[in-house]
């Protein structure tokens, strides 16, 4: 079965400080990776995905991950961490050529210290 | 403007009753679907509808009807509600059922309180 594991529940870091949040999937066939954030009282929203192609994937507000099939992993980082980075972020999987049925981790929660 | 909204924001009910969540999206996608997210934020999906028609029904109680009466919505409704029914639940939509060039939209979720 396809499924995420999100390393570390819970990451702490100061602003300005580098973001390194971690997901490695466990897959037969090549995956297609996303990375979601959650805010306080909201829904998820798309960060950024990996398909195919360029293994190193910019999204929005300055992360970026890197697909690396050797490690299994997709790892989601940012140089400079910033107080509104504050939130709950989720990788999650869908087998290539499947339907849509994402499969989340079970998220980590990023806190930003001034 | 809001693309997936969801009715009500929250909602607090006693074991036993039924309750219905409403959703609706204004982005004219063909695929919409229900995901459940626990007390540890864990998100599983429960439905997915494609065009008004049936997708993905992961392993729910039979206590969970989803409806969609278009493909602009889809509602769930729970019957005899129980305690371990809390959660959020969330709705989101996406432009077709093709995967990885259909990243979700989710709404802001429903949080259900079941006392």
């Amino acid at each position: 079965a396809q499924s995420v594991t999100q390393l570390g529940s819970h990451v702490s870091v100061s602003e300005g400080a580098l973001v390194l949040l971690r997901c490695n999937y466990s897959s037969s066939v090549p995956p297609y990776l996303f990375w979601y954030v959650q805010y306080p009282n909201q829904g998820l929203q798309l960060l950024l995905k990996y398909t195919t192609g360029a293994t190193l994937v910019k999204g929005i507000n300055g992360f970026e991950a890197e697909f690396k099939k050797s490690e299994t992993s997709f790892h989601l980082t940012k140089p400079s961490a910033h107080m509104s980075d504050a939130a709950e972020y989720f990788c999650a999987v869908i087998k290539g050529g499947s339907n849509y049925k994402l499969t989340f981790g079970k998220g980590t929660l990023l806190t930003v210290n001034p | 403007d809001t693309a997936v909204s969801q009715t009500p924001k929250y909602l607090v009910t006693q074991m036993g009753n039924d309750k219905s969540i409403k959703c609706e999206q204004n982005l004219g996608h063909d695929t919409m679907y229900w995901y459940k997210q626990d007390s540890k934020k864990f998100l599983k999906i429960m439905f997915s509808y494609n065009n008004k028609e049936l997708i993905i029904n992961e392993t729910v109680p039979n206590r969970f009807s989803p409806k969609s009466p278009d493909k602009a919505h889809l509602n769930l409704h729970i019957n005899s509600l129980e305690l371990g029914d809390s959660a959020v639940y969330f709705c989101a939509s996406s432009p077709t059922t093709g995967g990885h060039n259909s990243p979700l939209h989710f709404g802001n979720g429903t949080r259900l309180t079941v006392t």
